[in-house]
């Protein structure tokens, strides 16, 4: 059963736009919300992350906005650049456990 | 900070054959540490906590006497595929915690069964 459900699989955006992933999840018990960045052939790496007691955060050209009520978290990149093409994972946290989404490709193409 | 290295970055071996992989958190040390084995284009899929000191408690489905884990010390951690054959060809990544909220990842292991 997947624990965090993690969409679109795959996403296509302009340079310059607003690219959006959304992940949603069930059990209440996830106290940490990370995002992480994957490029080919390397492993995961932290992005930005969020704790349920906010609905938002901000860094630089990377917002995660949290809806405790809905269960639901998304990921928006603005300004999208080239470089931030890679695979997204959102993930949610357990005691010492992460449950990963299912990963979202972003391309950015200029 | 906060730094996990993982090596080797790529490995490929004869069917039969043990392979080892090195997690080493550098800055920091971690009592547990994660392995997790990912398909191309898939997500990461837990195998396996890694505990200093103690055994490794290993997610349902996976070999324990396939993949042994050893955590032999609070910045060292192992994965040892034994007699490996071409279906384990998978990318291998391990991670460790500084604390609560910091886990990091290393760059992963390219193994290839041949």
């Amino acid at each position: 059963q997947q624990q965090v459900k993690q969409s679109p699989q795959s996403l296509i955006v302009q340079k310059g736009g607003i690219s959006i992933i959304n992940c949603a999840y069930e059990n209440t018990a996830f106290d940490y919300f990370p995002w992480y960045q994957q490029f080919p052939g390397k492993g995961p790496a932290l992005l930005i992350a969020i704790r349920p007691d906010v609905s938002e955060k901000k860094e630089g050209r990377f917002t995660i906005s949290f809806n405790k009520s809905a269960k639901q978290f998304s990921l928006h990149i603005m300004d999208s650049q080239p470089g931030d093409s890679a695979t997204y994972f959102c993930a949610a946290r357990s005691g010492n456990q992460f449950y990963f989404g299912t990963g979202t490709s972003l391309t950015v193409i200029p | 900070g906060a730094v996990v290295s993982q090596h080797p970055s790529w490995v490929i071996c004869k069917s039969g054959t043990s392979v080892k992989i090195e997690c080493r958190s550098l800055d920091f040390q971690a009592t547990t540490m994660f392995w997790y084995r990912q398909f191309p284009k898939q997500s990461l899929m837990l195998m396996a906590t890694s505990n200093e000191g103690s055994k490794a408690t290993y997610e349902q489905g996976v070999e324990k006497d396939k993949f042994l884990i050893n955590h032999a010390s609070l910045t060292l951690s192992t994965l040892t595929v034994t007699s490996a054959h071409p279906e384990d060809s998978s990318f291998y990544i391990c991670s460790a915690s500084r604390d609560i909220y910091g886990y990091t990842f290393g760059s992963g292991t390219r193994l290839t069964v041949v």
